[in-house]
């Protein structure tokens, strides 16, 4: 059973390019979060989603940043427009769902660098 | 607002015990997990606590204490590979998202 599965792994985009970041969840779990971590400091939140809904994206910025988690496929995140204050880890990590679950699974994460 | 406190880094040395305590002020609360990182790379899930008392899974034990709002991880008998950032995460209700703590750096030294 293969982890969480994000990619890329590092992305490079120059301001104003639009970043696409995939987070394919482990098999049989239907919960997504997305979180931001930029360098010495803890993870913050951003968008929690399942499949074809967003259940709590209290962490997005207002502009620029969108996600989904379509029926079939990867959870998308994308950032439009990036700016330099961008470049951070972005962490996926999935969970079953059902409410028993106390462990959230993480992936390796994307390292996006703004030029 | 909502906010966890950790110490930002501990040193010990190889075969010592460690306590990392995190105290917490959040709107709602389900549960305290403990997460591990090393250089950066996926956190990894070390334990969970929802209610008062303490968890044992093998060297690693962890605390929570509801009144007071504060945890702790104990890590027993450490091993240089312990060397890693140590995170507390509240979650506030089940199954939602998990409010992290900015994080331990311990630094475990021969």
């Amino acid at each position: 059973n293969a982890g969480v599965m994000q990619n890329p792994r590092h992305l490079v985009r120059r301001r104003g390019q639009e970043a696409r970041l995939r987070c394919s969840p482990m098999k049989g779990h239907s919960h997504v979060y997305w979180y931001r971590q930029l360098p010495e400091e803890g993870l913050k939140f951003m968008v929690y989603l399942q499949k074809e809904n967003i259940i709590d994206e209290s962490g997005m910025p207002k502009e620029r940043f969108s996600a989904e988690f379509p029926k079939e496929g990867p959870s998308i995140l994308r950032i439009q427009q990036v700016v330099r204050g961008d470049s951070a880890a972005y962490f996926c990590a999935s969970s079953p769902g059902g409410g028993e679950e106390t462990e959230a699974f993480f992936g390796q994460g994307t390292r996006l660098t703004v030029v | 607002g909502q906010s966890l406190e950790q110490p930002s880094e501990v040193t010990a040395v190889e075969g010592a015990i460690v306590q990392i305590n995190c105290t917490y002020q959040t709107s709602g609360f389900y549960g305290l997990s403990w997460y591990q990182q090393h250089d950066g790379g996926a956190p990894t899930f070390l334990s969970y606590n929802a209610l008062d008392g303490l968890e044992e899974t093998g060297r690693f034990s962890s605390f929570l204490s509801r009144s007071d709002s504060y945890g702790y991880l104990l890590l027993q008998e450490l091993q240089m590979k312990d060397s890693a950032s140590y995170f507390c995460a509240v979650e506030r209700n089940q199954g939602g998202k998990l409010i992290f703590g900015q994080g331990t750096e311990l630094s475990v030294k021969p």
